[in-house]
């Protein structure tokens, strides 16, 4: 049974500082990996999608990576912004089905 | 309307009452999910459509009951629902690939916020 773990749980960073997201996951035969924002009471919004394939990827200030192997996945905040505060949660999809595993995010705070 | 939305935004409701939880997706996507958000628990997936029809039932009580009329609609009707269903419920759509098979980016609405008295 595929579980993962999102460390920490929350963080507090200064503005403009650079930051590292970690998640990890048991099973290393996964699909993708997707990358969400949560703002406090709303939905989620995808901001990476890595294919079990690839190492990579980036958005702007965004960069996820994936080393599957290991069965961890880090996403990189450059340069951050108080309006990069927010919940962010990876999700894991095993091979076959369709069905994502979520962690339970870490909440991050940037202050001005 | 872009997007993937969903109504009402909240709802408050009796433990006898039976209400419905609408999603509308206008990606042209082909699956559509149900999600339950509780405090400080990871997302639950509650059900799966692929191309309207069912394929994840996962151990959802009864009391929760989907239909999916079309690949652009999807439905949550509740009926005699418990307190500790109270919770934030998420609709998501996606593209799959031919046959089921694989998953694109997963997009989700806004949620709707369930409290049961």
């Amino acid at each position: 049974k595929q579980e993962v773990t999102q460390i920490p749980a929350a963080l507090s960073v200064p503005e403009g500082e650079n930051l590292v997201l970690n998640c990890s996951f048991t099973d290393s035969a996964i699909y993708n990996l997707q990358w969400f924002r949560q703002d406090p009471g709303k939905g989620l919004t995808s901001l990476l999608l890595i294919q079990s394939s690839q190492r990579e990827q980036t958005s702007g200030r965004l960069n996820a990576s994936l080393d599957k192997s290991s069965g961890r996945s880090t996403l990189y905040i450059a340069a951050s912004q108080p309006g990069d505060s927010a919940t962010y949660l990876c999700a894991v999809k095993g091979t076959g089905f369709q069905k994502l595993v979520f962690g339970t995010g870490t909440r991050l705070l940037v202050s001005p | 309307e872009t997007g993937v939305t969903q109504t009402p935004r909240h709802l408050v409701m009796g433990m006898t009452n039976k209400k419905s939880l609408k999603c509308e997706q206008h990606l042209g996507h082909n699956a559509m999910y149900w999600y339950k958000q509780s405090a400080k628990k990871p997302l639950e997936l509650m059900f799966v459509y692929n191309f309207k029809e069912q394929t994840e039932n996962n151990s959802v009580p009864s009391r929760f009951s989907p239909e999916c009329p079309n690949s652009s609609h999807l439905f949550l009707h509740l009926h005699t629902l418990q307190p500790e269903d109270s919770a934030l419920y998420l609709c998501a759509s996606s593209q799959l690939a031919s046959g089921g098979t694989g998953a694109g980016e997963l997009f989700f609405g806004e949620g709707s916020r369930l409290t049961v008295l």
